[in-house]
């Protein structure tokens, strides 16, 4: 399976502002995905990032919120934006190799902490 | 819409005993399956995966689930569990769709003590 590293490990952010996260991939993949995962909760889908298109997002979850891109095949980044403390989550990236594929991998996630 | 249900939060075991964890899901249509393993502060590893063919499917560190589809169950098992095992466990649908959205349960803490 792929190697999937997410940067920053963690970050504590004050209120108001934004944080990029990143998601790097060791090979190509077709489909990338963005979950939340809230204290204490399961995850949940954010959106399906496919490279060369626009990120499709769930139900609750607007890209003015949550900006995405998706530049190549390798990589993908969440924002954050205006945070407030209701953010306080871990962020996961998860990839499918290919469109089709029965699985996804999680990348290791992203822990914020927003005071 | 569909659903995952964990009925049990957590589930304390001693060492070397049995376990099972509990998953039902909600959906007339084919699905896939998935038990996820989120050990302390580290991201997803999936565990095993029911996709078709037989019911009974074997993963990494000993479990393995039954698909029971009369019981729209995928109750995860080990016969004999190690203090490793302390973790949380995520079942997951996929509704087949073709779109890999994964419906998550919200999780069930096994705490294995000597």
């Amino acid at each position: 399976s792929a190697v999937i590293s997410q940067k920053p490990s963690r970050d504590i952010c004050q209120r108001g502002t934004s944080l990029t996260i990143q998601c790097q991939v060791d090979s190509q993949v077709t489909m990338m995905f963005w979950y939340r995962q809230q204290p204490g909760q399961s995850l949940t889908l954010i959106a399906t990032a496919n490279q060369g298109s626009e990120a499709t997002y769930e139900s609750g979850f607007v890209i003015d919120k949550f900006p995405i891109s998706r530049p190549n095949l390798t990589f993908s980044t969440l924002t954050v934006s205006n945070m407030s403390p209701e953010d306080s989550s871990i962020y996961l990236c998860s990839l499918a190799t290919s469109v089709g594929s029965d699985t996804q991998y999680f990348g290791p996630g992203t822990r914020l902490t927003v005071l | 819409a569909q659903s995952v249900t964990q009925l049990d939060s957590q589930v304390p075991v001693f060492e070397e005993a049995p376990v099972e964890l509990r998953c039902n899901y909600s959906s007339s249509v084919s699905v896939y399956l998935f038990w996820y393993v989120q050990y302390p502060n580290q991201g997803l590893q999936l565990l095993l995966k029911y996709l078709s063919g037989s019911t009974l499917v074997k993963g990494i560190n000993g479990f393995e689930a039954e698909f029971n589809k009369s019981q729209t169950s995928f109750h995860l098992r080990k016969p004999s569990v190690h203090i490793s095992d302390t973790a949380e466990y995520f079942c997951a649908v996929d509704m087949n769709t073709g779109f890999q959205k994964l419906v998550f349960g919200t999780g069930t803490r096994l705490l294995v003590s000597p």
